[in-house]
């Protein structure tokens, strides 16, 4: 059975702190992707990261893919209020019709 | 960028009653369109996965005869949850896919939250 799963469950942290949210998976895969999900709405695309050793920042993120240890990590430095949110990671399993197997998910809370 | 829409983002109908959740991708052609269900505090659960013009693959434990889906065009899928009951309620979300590649990424629709009474 596939499993994904991320830690923290629950994360708050202050403003100007940075932190890591980790993604385990439990098969092999290549293409790992996050998204951000704000209370109440759908999700929005992070990240796409499509090969062992992929690393992407936008802003005050930054996400990396080891396909080896079969990990994805975001990084988040220097929070602010505004990335409060839930963060999924996803893992695309292309043998199985590119289904995706999102992750337990990370809610972030960044108080002032 | 690829936009997908879908329709009612909100319903909240009686026990018993069907409900049809519209999915459309709004400026492209999807080959693969996909299906989840989200619980309050929880991770999205992959229902169904429907190719344009062919039956639905479901997710094992979803029952294929309450949750009906027809992918009628490239452009269009359709999720009908027939004689809802409460635990029915969530908030449903579909997802489309462009191509075949496995560098395709999925484009999701803003939602639909259900409420049976």
């Amino acid at each position: 059975e596939l499993k994904v799963e991320q830690n923290p469950l629950f994360l708050s942290m202050q403003e100007g702190k940075n932190y890591t949210i980790y993604c385990n998976y439990s098969t092999t895969s290549d293409r790992l992707y996050w998204y951000r999900q704000d209370p109440g709405k759908s999700l929005e695309s992070l990240f796409v990261l499509l090969s062992n050793g992929a690393v992407k920042q936008e802003g005050r993120l930054m996400a990396s893919l080891d396909t080896k240890a079969r990990l994805s990590t975001l990084h988040i430095t220097a929070a602010v209020h505004d990335l409060s949110a839930t963060y999924f990671c996803a893992v695309d399993i292309w043998n199985t019709g590119n289904q995706f197997y999102f992750g337990t998910g990370t809610s972030l809370t960044v108080i002032p | 960028g690829a936009v997908v829409s879908q329709h009612p983002s909100w319903v909240i109908c009686k026990s018993g009653t069907s409900v049809k959740i519209e999915c459309r991708s709004l400026d492209f052609q999807a080959t693969t369109m996909f299906w989840y269900r989200q619980f309050p505090k929880q991770s999205l659960m992959l229902m169904a996965t429907s190719n344009e013009g062919s039956k639905a693959t479901y997710e094992q434990g979803v029952e294929k005869d309450k949750f009906l889906i027809n992918h009628a065009s490239l452009t269009l899928s359709t999720l009908t949850v027939t004689s809802a009951h409460p635990e029915d309620s969530s908030f449903y979300i579909c997802s489309a896919r462009i191509g075949t590649s496995g560098s395709d990424t999925q484009y999701f629709g803003p939602g639909t939250r259900l409420t049976v009474l």
